[in-house]
């Protein structure tokens, strides 16, 4: 069983309101990853990260930022909401070697009104 | 660079019938492959992976190969139950470039089983 924790669940905001999404682990991994996941149920990367002070952006342009303090904790901020944000945000976590598995959060589901 | 195809949804099952649902990849190397599940209100879970050519991943009664030859890793399963309803992601990990190891998903294939 994976422990990965995402926080709020769900999220309903007005545009222009800063949010920040929170993911943490308590497996020591490394690599962390923050996925978009489109109502067609396609995934994209926005994010990752290879560890503490280390993020780069994925294959899908994203307004979000994300920053990685600790090793356990990587999260996602958005300076001003809008509309076309609304989607879910889901977050992972690996260990470094080569092609070891992901294991998800529960995903954060974001309406932007 | 890596691409994962998998069979279009929704698939609509009775309960104890058979399903598979097909993947096919493409990849410059070795990828290990996964299949990844996705229940309502859910994040994703690993259902089953394999790492080399011919292994048999499994799980709750689903099985898929690692076929090299026809570059495929197609998920079955023997009697499918209410229970399995869900979103099935096929998926391979490949080095994307730089070392950099990431994680190519297919489009994901709705599964909804009737009693």
């Amino acid at each position: 069983e994976a422990d990965i924790y995402q926080t709020p669940r769900y999220l309903v905001i007005g545009t222009g309101k800063k949010i920040t999404l929170e993911c943490s682990q308590t497996m020591g991994h490394d690599k962390m990853y923050w996925y978009q996941q489109d109502p067609g149920m396609e995934l994209h990367l926005i994010h990752y990260s290879y560890g503490v002070n280390s993020t780069e952006k994925g294959d899908l342009s994203s307004e979000s930022t994300v920053s990685r303090i600790r090793t356990e904790h990587f999260p996602l901020t958005l300076e001003s909401a809008r509309p076309s944000h609304t989607s879910q945000y889901l977050c992972a976590s690996s260990e470094v070697r080569p092609k070891e598995t992901q294991y998800f959060g529960p995903g954060t589901r974001l309406l932007v009104l | 660079g890596n691409s994962v195809t998998q069979m279009e949804g929704p698939v609509t099952l009775s309960e104890e019938a058979f399903l598979t649902i097909n993947c096919t990849y493409t990849a410059t190397g070795y990828p290990s492959l996964f299949w990844y599940v996705q229940y309502p209100g859910e994040g994703l879970q690993l259902l089953l992976k394999a790492t080399k050519a011919d292994d048999k991943g499994s799980n709750k009664g689903f099985e898929a190969t690692y076929r090299k030859e026809t570059t495929s890793f197609h998920l079955e399963k023997g009697s499918v139950q209410v229970s399995d309803s869900a979103v099935y992601f096929c998926a391979l990990s490949e080095n994307s470039g730089a070392g950099s190891y990431q994680l190519t998903f297919g489009k994901g294939t709705k599964l909804s089983v009737i009693p």
